[in-house]
């Protein structure tokens, strides 16, 4: 079965500072991999997704992730934190046939001033 | 930009009763789901549905639980006698063909409180 990890459940970082928030997977296939944030009484919105083409992958909002199978993460990356980014993120796989979305339990981004 | 819609964004009730949450996926979607988040807790999936008809469900999705898309553009989730652990967000999200992308679009979500 198919699942996601996200180390820490909340990131605090400074406003301008590097935002890295952590996500590992389990697949025993090669996988599609999404990144989804949500805002305060709002849905999910997806950020950025991997499927097998660049493993650098460029998002919204200046967000990026890297795939990297030998390590089976998909970190989340953001040179400088804006005020705006707080929010809860979610990692997330999908099964190849896209029947089944698997996501993480979230990681709460607090941006300080 | 086209949008899944839910509603109610709200509802309250007492435990035992009927609830039906409502949904109206992209028109061109194919593939719907249900979603749930029961609060500060992670995303589970539900359900998913294909065809006129249900692909896969999770544990959660017992008897209690059942969808339909009735009239083509409506996609509802139908929880027969509610109980309190049902108090959660239910997102409602859809896909088109099966592409190479598998984005999902959300719903903004209904909050269920069941008393």
């Amino acid at each position: 079965a198919q699942s996601v990890t996200q180390l820490g459940s909340h990131v605090s970082v400074s406003e301008g500072a590097l935002v890295l928030l952590r996500c590992n997977y389990s697949s025993s296939v090669p996988p599609y991999l999404f990144w989804y944030v949500q805002y305060p009484n709002q849905g999910l919105q997806l950020l950025l997704k991997y499927t097998s083409a660049a493993t650098l992958v460029k998002g919204i909002n200046g967000f990026e992730a890297e795939f990297k199978k030998s390590e089976t993460s998909f970190h989340l990356t953001k040179p400088s934190a804006h005020m705006s980014d707080a929010a809860e993120y979610f990692c997330a796989v999908s099964s190849y046939n896209f029947n089944k979305f698997y996501f993480g339990s979230g990681t709460k981004l607090n941006v300080k001033p | 930009e086209p949008e899944v819609t839910q509603t109610p964004s709200h509802q309250v009730t007492q435990m035992g009763q009927e609830v039906i949450l409502r949904c109206v996926p992209i028109s061109n979607h194919l593939y719907f789901y249900w979603y749930r988040q029961i609060l500060g807790q992670k995303v589970e999936f539900l359900v998913s549905f294909y065809n006129n008809e249900i692909s896969e469900k999770s544990e959660i999705f017992d008897d209690q639980f059942s969808v339909e898309r009735p009239d083509g553009s409506n996609f509802t989730l139908k929880i027969r006698s509610t109980k309190l652990e049902d108090s959660a967000m239910y997102f409602c999200a859809s896909i088109p063909t099966v592409s190479n992308t598998g984005e999902l679009f959300f719903g903004e979500g209904s909050r269920l409180t069941v008393l």
